[in-house]
């Protein structure tokens, strides 16, 4: 099957530094990518949908000037976490958009860790 | 925005016992449904999907769900689970025409008892 690649799986920083975590479709073009946080124990919760040449579309809540998003080419999306604090630490998914079918697959997840 | 919702929250089963997870969700348009499963340690992986024909969809590892467009509901079913099945299980919707962007419930988190 498709694979989506997201790097790094663990990342660990201080307050106030930026976190870039990448999302790559391997094998196939997306044309959407979409940006999940987890909480433990919790559902995933969509922060932003994000297609490739345009600006990303941010859900309620979720401030887009914390959250950086950029889909620059149909096979890659990051995510920045713009001055991190303890409360963004949390568990990053990323999913991709198979360009022709529209399936999801998902990436391994990215875990944050702000100290 | 579509919701979804998973009515059980924590299912507890013993080896061989079949398995109905329940999954609603609210938005009048063409939806895609999904099931995704997160073993422990695991990232999510797709059980089954439902795009268009036939209501009844079978996935893998047995596990089956049936639409029914009049009720919003795309349950998940199983007649015999196995130890193996312990995980959290996902239900998923993607609303066509509206930015295709997918919600999930909350999860329902299943433990099979050997």
């Amino acid at each position: 099957g498709a694979v989506v690649s997201q790097h790094p799986s663990w990342v660990i920083c201080k307050s106030g530094t930026s976190v870039k975590i990448e999302c790559r479709s391997l094998d196939f073009q997306a044309t959407t990518m979409f940006w999940y946080r987890q909480f433990p124990k919790q559902s995933l919760m969509l922060m932003a949908t994000s297609n490739e040449g345009s600006k990303a579309t941010y859900e309620q809540g979720v401030e887009k000037d914390k959250f950086l998003i950029n889909h620059a080419s149909l096979t890659l999306s990051t995510l920045t976490v713009t001055s991190a604090h303890p409360e963004d630490s949390s568990f990053y998914i990323c999913s991709a958009s198979m360009l022709n079918t529209g399936e999801l697959f998902f990436g391994e997840g990215s875990r944050l860790t702000v100290l | 925005a579509q919701s979804v919702s998973q009515h059980n929250h924590h299912v507890i089963l013993s080896e061989a016992a079949s398995l109905e997870l329940g999954c609603n969700y609210s938005y009048g348009g063409t939806v895609n449904l999904f099931w995704y499963v997160q073993y422990p340690g695991q990232h999510l992986q797709l059980l089954l999907k439902y795009f268009s024909g036939d209501p009844l969809v079978k996935g893998i590892k047995g596990f089956e769900a049936e639409f029914i467009k009049s009720k919003f509901s795309f349950n998940l079913r199983k007649p015999s689970v196995q130890w193996s099945d312990t995980a959290e299980y996902f239900c998923a919707v993607k609303a066509l025409y509206n930015n295709n962007d997918m919600r999930f419930g909350a999860g329902t988190r299943l433990t099979v008892k050997p």
